[in-house]
């Protein structure tokens, strides 16, 4: 299994801090994405870097991608309290076809 | 959010029952995917869907069995229920490949068995 493992699994901040968490994988990617899943609820997609992005960013996430380590990073800047939550990354099959594989999550939390 | 329903949302039974949980989308998705969230474990594919009948195992699929004869259903059969199948069940959507998309998720069914 090529899952992705988040570093560390667990991380408590104050508000307004950034957060950063990480992930590592083992094998070739073609994609790997960020989920976040609030207590009691369902997964919800953050983001997608592709294997040739180094750096993606969307609103205050910033995600960057090192195919040759193996690992990517979700920063979290000017954290609030609603960014208290589970992130997951999730990695797909070299052939873009293979069903994606998640991680065991970093749990956030954001305190006000 | 999409329109993903799973039900039901919370389901007790005993060792030894079948169990049926259902997934309704109304996104016109292709692709439908089973999952289960252990503590330590993390999320893990049990069965997916890529079309109306052509389904494929996922990582743990041994004990369950799935169906798709409509686009919009995916149900996820326990044909035995064991105490080791208590789970939260997120049944995902997707449009594309796995790679191609973001998976939208339903807010799960907490399944306990005793």
């Amino acid at each position: 299994s090529q899952q992705g493992e988040e570093d560390p699994q667990a991380l408590s901040i104050q508000e307004g801090e950034n957060a950063t968490m990480n992930c590592s994988y083992k094998t070739s990617i073609n994609n790997l994405q960020w989920y976040r899943q609030n207590s009691g609820r369902g997964l919800v997609h953050l983001i997608l870097i592709r294997s040739n992005e180094r750096e993606k960013h969307s609103g205050r996430l910033r995600v960057t991608l090192d195919t040759s380590k193996k690992s990517s990073s979700l920063l979290i800047t000017a954290s609030r309290a609603a960014d208290t939550a589970s992130y997951f990354c999730a990695t797909d099959g070299r052939s873009g076809n293979t069903p994606l594989v998640f991680g065991k999550g970093t749990r956030l939390s954001v305190i006000a | 959010d999409a329109g993903i329903t799973q039900s039901p949302r919370h389901k007790v039974t005993e060792t030894g029952t079948p169990v049926t949980l259902r997934c309704h989308q109304t996104e016109n998705h292709r692709y439908m995917y089973w999952y289960r969230q252990d503590p330590g474990h993390g999320l893990r594919l049990i069965h997916y869907s890529y079309g109306v009948k052509d389904t494929d195992k996922g990582e743990v699929s041994d004990g369950y069995s799935v169906s798709r004869s409509k686009t919009e259903d995916f149900l996820l059969t326990l044909e035995s229920a064991t105490s080791s199948q208590t789970s939260v069940y997120f049944c995902a959507i997707g449009d594309r490949g796995p790679s191609n998309q973001p998976q939208h998720f339903g807010d799960g069914t907490r399944l306990s068995i005793l």
